[in-house]
């Protein structure tokens, strides 16, 4: 079964850059799988930050922004701020109208 | 505006059945696929299943292929997710989300946007 993985955490500085990962157990990532980035906050519905790789959504400030590095999907924040603490996740298109999540990446601004 | 409006949660004994509903509202539903995904306590989001807008073509994630059914009624802008032989491991807020197939062009969220959720609890 194939599976996608994160960071389980990550800690950043008020003001840092951070890159989070999204990686495939059975290959590399490409733009194939269209990965998209969610930020999930706690008792509120997931909010849509990136899609198709690297297209930032409706209202998203532009110090989100997602990449392939390498053989992996990236989702880069610059100039964290205390309200980006929150859980992203990652989820990639395996074909024939599946998707999978990645575990998640808990982001602590600190 | 569009709008998604979970139901059907509650608490159930494993082993049992429950149907989860989404209302749609805010756009041409008929025409739009359909997914519901799951948030467990601890756990992360899963992807569970999805709908294509006639109701023709359905998938599942692997976890709960023959145990949970996808369903559509046009009519009544609404999605289904029969749930069967529930476990404890299903324990989870499940959220519907309309959703769009990955070559759409212009490209678009795969998921979004989202509902509020409905709590889904198994135990006895």
């Amino acid at each position: 079964q194939t599976v996608v993985t994160q960071e389980a955490s990550f800690s950043v500085s008020p003001g840092g850059t951070v890159k989070l990962t999204c990686a495939l157990s059975s290959g590399s990532v490409s733009s194939s799988q269209y990965p998209s980035w969610y930020q999930q906050t706690p008792g509120r519905a997931p909010r849509t930050l990136i899609y198709s790789t690297n297209i930032r959504s409706s209202g998203v400030p532009d110090r989100f922004s997602g990449s392939i590095l390498g053989n992996k999907a990236a989702l880069t924040i610059t100039g964290a701020q205390a309200d980006d603490e929150s859980d992203y996740y990652c989820v990639l298109y395996l074909g024939s109208g599946i998707w999978v999540f990645g575990g998640g990446t808990k982001l602590t601004v600190l | 505006e569009v709008q998604l409006l979970e139901s059907g949660g509650g608490l159930v004994q494993p082993g049992g059945s429950l149907r989860l509903s989404c209302a749609a509202s805010g756009f041409t539903f008929s025409s739009s696929a359909m997914t519901w995904v799951r948030l467990a306590p601890g756990k992360g989001l899963e992807w569970l299943s999805a709908i294509s807008g006639r109701g023709t073509d359905s998938h599942y994630a692997v976890s709960v292929r023959g145990r949970f059914t996808i369903s559509r009624d046009n009519a009544k802008n609404t999605v289904y997710l029969q749930m069967n032989s529930l476990r404890a491991e299903d324990t989870a807020v499940y959220y519907c989300a309309k959703s769009v197939p990955p070559s759409s062009f212009p490209p678009s969220p795969p998921f979004d946007p989202w509902g509020l959720g409905t709590l889904v609890t198994v135990s006895s």
